[in-house]
C-alpha cells in the first residue's frame, strides 16, 4: 500500500495550510498525522482521521474521504514549520504500517 | 507519562548485527494495551516502519526487512529489543522506538531516537 504526499507546502503566517495524503480508498482506513521538527522525534498531531491528542492545538484538524486525507493547520505560526507525515495500518496485509513520504511545511 | 529510551552501539561494521534496546518507563509493556515498535529514518529521508511486538511475543515485521530482523520483548526489565542482521551502509539511520495503540495502530509516544552508522 502506498501513501503519496506532496514534497512541500508553503504558507504565510496566519493563513491556512492544507497537507494532503493520497492512497487507494484511503477513506476506508484510519489515518494518522505526525509532525517532526529538525533533530526531534515525530509527534502525533491527529489520529483516527480527525481526533487530536491532548496538548495539540485546535488549529490542527484532519479529514479523510475517498482517496485523499487532509491535514489542515489554521492560523499557521512560525513554530508549525516542520515535516508532516501521514500513516495508516494496512490491515489487508500482515499488519503492515505505512508512512507517507512526508511534506515539508515552510512558513514564509 | 510514558518515556522510551533507545540505547545501543552508534557504530556497527558491515555484515554484523545491529542491536538496540528500548527501555520503557511510566508504563508496563505487560499491560497488553499497546504494541511496541521500531521505526527508522535514513539521513534526510522519511520514516520507515521496521516492526513491532506485543507483550506476548507476537511480532509483525516490515516485509522488506523480515529476513534479517528479530524483535524481542523482555517484560521483566520492561524492555524490547531490535536485532538487524547482515547490515550494510543502507541501514545507517536514526532508529526510534515507539508505543503503538493496538486498535488503529498509531504511534502515540516516541523515544528520542539513536543514530546508528554502519561503517568499517
Amino acid at each position: 500500500y502506498v501513501l503519496t504526499q506532496s514534497p512541500s507546502v508553503s504558507v504565510a503566517p496566519g493563513q491556512t495550510a492544507s497537507i494532503t495524503c493520497e492512497g487507494n480508498n484511503i477513506g476506508r482506513k484510519s489515518l494518522h498525522w505526525y509532525q517532526q521538527k529538525p533533530g526531534q522525534a515525530p509527534v502525533l498531531v491527529v489520529y483516527d482521521d480527525d481526533d487530536r491528542p491532548s496538548g495539540i492545538p485546535e488549529r490542527f484538524s484532519g479529514s479523510n474521504s475517498g482517496n485523499t486525507a487532509t491535514l489542515t493547520i489554521s492560523r499557521v505560526e512560525a513554530g508549525d514549520e516542520a515535516d508532516y507525515y501521514c500513516q495508516v495500518w494496512d490491515y489487508s496485509s500482515d499488519h503492515d504500517v505505512v508512512f507517507g513520504g512526508g511534506t515539508k511545511l515552510t512558513v514564509l | 507519562q510514558v518515556q522510551l529510551q533507545a540505547s545501543g552501539p552508534g557504530l556497527v561494521k558491515p555484515s554484523q548485527t545491529l542491536s538496540l534496546t528500548c527501555t520503557v518507563s511510566g508504563d508496563s509493556i505487560s499491560s497488553g494495551r499497546y504494541y511496541w515498535s521500531w521505526v527508522r529514518q535514513h539521513p534526510g529521508k522519511g520514516l520507515e516502519w521496521i516492526g513491532y511486538i506485543y507483550y506476548s511475543g507476537s511480532t509483525y515485521y516490515n516485509p522488506s526487512l523480515k529476513s534479517r530482523l528479530s524483535i524481542s520483548v523482555h517484560t521483566s526489565e520492561n524492555q524490547f529489543s531490535l536485532a538487524l542482521r547482515s547490515v550494510t551502509a543502507a541501514d545507517t539511520a536514526v532508529y526510534y522506538c515507539a508505543r503503538v495503540i493496538t486498535s488503529t495502530h498509531f504511534f502515540d509516544s516516541w523515544g528520542q531516537g539513536t543514530l546508528v552508522t554502519v561503517s568499517s
